[in-house]
């Protein structure tokens, strides 16, 4: 089955500093890849994806890139505020039919204001 | 359009008794997932309920079950509760499964 490294697991970056989070996949099938983003007691929210015919996409300060070769994909913040305080769960996925996304173990984002 | 539902918010229950939870997705998905979020081990993948049919199933052990019914809620049941249950249950739904997933709030359960 599917396997997903994320990397790191603890990320501290001043406010308005920018931060990488980068994740790495196995199944050479995989070709739908969200992010979420998850608040301190709050529920997982779809924050950005990308699918494999695309090599980047963008949504104001978060971008996604993906190296299919490679395979990983990255999450980019700029401009980083507080209110960006949260864990993100990167997720790999064949898209459609019976295929449930095999989920990171999470980054802990802290932004310093 | 309302989002996914989850209930109880929270729970309490003791060793060794059973738990069921509840799931209500959002209107026109047919695909409920559970997993099971504890610190450390990210999101656990339990189950997936497609069209009232178990479609895919995680690595736990036979204590955890669950159903769909007709309009796609999705009920989960752990039997014979121990302590290293205790954990945040979250129910995603999508449309048709491996598409966007959108998480419930979640169902605390603590195991004393």
């Amino acid at each position: 089955g599917e396997n997903v490294e994320q990397h790191p697991s603890t990320l501290s970056v001043q406010e308005g500093d920018s931060a990488v989070i980068k994740c790495t996949y196995s199944d050479s099938a995989s070709n739908y890849f969200p992010w979420y983003k998850q608040e301190l007691g709050k529920r997982p929210q779809l924050i950005i994806d990308i699918r494999s015919n695309v090599g980047e996409k963008k949504d104001q300060r978060i971008a996604v890139t993906l190296n299919k070769t490679a395979k990983h994909f990255s999450l980019h913040i700029t401009e980083t505020q507080p209110e960006d305080s949260a864990v993100y769960f990167c997720a790999a996925s064949r898209s459609g039919g019976s295929y449930i996304p095999t989920f990171g173990r999470g980054t802990s984002l802290i932004v310093h204001p | 359009k309302a989002g996914v539902t989850q209930t109880p918010r929270y729970l309490i229950k003791t060793r060794g008794q059973q738990v069921t939870l509840s799931c209500s997705p959002i209107s026109g998905h047919r695909s409920v997932s559970w997993y099971q979020q504890t610190p450390g081990q990210g999101l656990q993948f339990l189950f997936e309920y497609f069209s009232e049919t178990q479609r895919n199933k995680g690595n736990f052990p036979g204590r955890f079950s669950g159903r769909q019914f007709s309009n796609s809620r999705s009920e989960m049941n752990v039997s014979t509760l121990e302590l290293g249950d205790s954990a945040l249950y979250l129910c995603a739904s999508s449309l048709n499964g491996g598409n966007e997933q959108y998480f419930g709030p979640g169902t605390r359960l603590t195991v004393t």
